[in-house]
């Protein structure tokens, strides 16, 4: 049974860096898309962005210029970092693994283990 | 950015069903290969649908997905009290290499 498991500083100041880590337990980390979604109180889900095994990511275009998700495969490990976060980016931080499955004609895609979440609150 | 459009809110009584959609800014939904997903109060999301219609291992056979035209469905049946949450489609958008997601329906059981 795969499992996320996620940590980091719940409270910030703004302008602080936002720092997150997922840990990957139980299955394979290689075969998959590693992504964070955040969720602001009250409201939906956003996808902040992905990285793969190999380091390859992509990046939600809101968030780009503050966002970096990096890997260690050597810990099954992916992380988040947010810089110059306000108020705005008070929310729940998930991590979630991303499934992607090609057949003859086209591929999809879901998330299909989803971690607890991190509260991460900006306030001065 | 392609949007996806969900009502805010549907109710129906326990042992009823309801259906949620989503729409989509293209011509055929069925190419984006829509998930849900239950996000039960207080906790984190959980996948009911992938590829429009298909059900994990686990998720009961009352949940099921339908994709058509320009907008996807989520059907419930056989309604419990139990399934108080709120609904989110997603989807992987190829061509800006993003994910999105529907602004999510609360279901209330009456």
């Amino acid at each position: 049974q795969v499992q996320l498991q996620q940590w980091g500083a719940g409270l910030l100041k703004p302008s602080e860096t936002l720092s997150l880590t997922c840990a990957v337990y139980g299955g394979s980390f290689r075969d998959y898309y590693w992504s964070w979604i955040r969720q602001p109180p009250g409201k939906g889900l956003e996808w902040v962005g992905e990285i793969t095994y190999s380091g390859r990511t992509n990046y939600n275009p809101s968030l780009k210029s503050r966002v970096t998700i990096s890997v260690d495969t050597s810990k099954n490990q992916f992380s988040l970092k947010l810089t110059s976060v306000t108020a705005a980016d008070t929310a729940v931080y998930y991590c979630a693994r991303g499934v992607r499955v090609w057949t003859d004609f086209y591929y999809y895609c879901y998330m299909d283990v989803w971690g607890k979440g991190t509260t991460v609150t900006v306030s001065s | 950015q392609s949007v996806l459009t969900q009502p805010p809110s549907v109710s129906a009584a326990p042992g009823q069903q309801v259906t949620i959609s989503c729409s989509g800014s293209g011509s055929n939904i069925e190419d984006d290969y829509i998930s849900w997903y239950q996000q039960l109060p207080g906790t984190a999301p959980k996948l009911l649908i992938y590829d429009n219609n298909k059900r994990p291992s686990g998720i009961p056979d009352r949940f099921s997905g339908s994709a058509s035209g320009t907008s996807a469905t989520l059907g419930i049946t056989g309604l419990q009290t139990g399934d108080e949450a709120d609904y989110y489609c997603g989807k992987w958008h190829g061509s800006q290499n993003v994910w999105v997601f529907g602004g999510g329906t609360k279901l209330t059981v009456l």
